[in-house]
């Protein structure tokens, strides 16, 4: 089987650097992902690992290990607008579908 | 990037009524979509693979009687709730899957389309 593991809620401040920890297990793993999602809204691709090592993207990091079916999320001088749910997602090998955690709800306070 | 729609965004039905979604992928192909059903404050949770010309795949625990799947077109996919019913009310995305480099498969979603049943 497969499982996908974050936190449920999440509270930062407006300004800070918060980081959205996401463990997996699986078999056939090919890479991880990880979405933005607003209340009522659908998720938006944020960022894809498939190496070890760290994917910077403007505000936003992510880092895989592999070995250790580790990924997290790295949000930077958090603003306002980072209030939303980001879930983690795997690819396993062939054409299938992600595999979605349950995601994690972050609130940015001021 | 690739951009997905949905139609409608959001429908009121009366319980026992049908109710067809829309998935189109405006900009390219996309052999595979996939319908996935999100309670509130719950993930996405797949309803189904929709695969260009042949029958879609279920996962567990859907009814493909209920939900019916049409991938008629490269860039059409539509999902039917027959027989609605009040427990059926949810947000419906659907995604399609476009290459990346290196293999992997990026899934874009549409909008979302919010069914309410009465």
């Amino acid at each position: 089987g497969q499982n996908i593991d974050q936190p449920t809620e999440m509270t930062a401040t407006e300004g800070a650097i918060v980081q959205i920890n996401c463990t997996y297990q699986t078999s056939g793993f090919n890479g991880l992902f990880w979405y933005q999602q607003h209340a009522g809204e659908a998720p938006t691709f944020l960022s894809y690992n498939v190496l070890d090592g760290l994917e910077e993207k403007g505000r936003f990091s992510s880092f895989l290990s592999r070995s250790k079916g580790y990924s997290y999320l790295l949000l930077k001088e958090l603003q306002m607008k980072d209030s939303a749910s980001y879930l983690c997602a795997i690819e396993n090998s062939g054409n299938t579908p992600l595999v979605f955690g349950k995601g994690t709800r972050l609130s940015v306070i001021a | 990037g690739a951009v997905v729609s949905q139609h409608p965004s959001w429908v009121i039905c009366k319980s026992g009524t049908s109710v067809k979604i829309e998935c189109r992928s405006l900009d390219f192909q996309a052999t595979t979509m996939f319908w996935y059903r999100q309670f509130p404050k719950q993930s996405l949770m797949l309803m189904a693979t929709s695969n260009e010309g042949s029958k879609a795949t279920y996962e567990q625990g859907v009814e493909k009687d209920k939900f019916l799947i049409n991938h008629a077109s490269l860039t059409l996919s539509t999902l039917t709730v027959t027989s609605a019913h009040p427990e059926d009310s949810s947000f419906y995305i659907c995604s399609a899957r476009d290459s990346l480099a290196g293999g992997l498969y990026e899934q874009f979603f549409g909008p979302g389309t919010r069914l309410t049943v009465l």
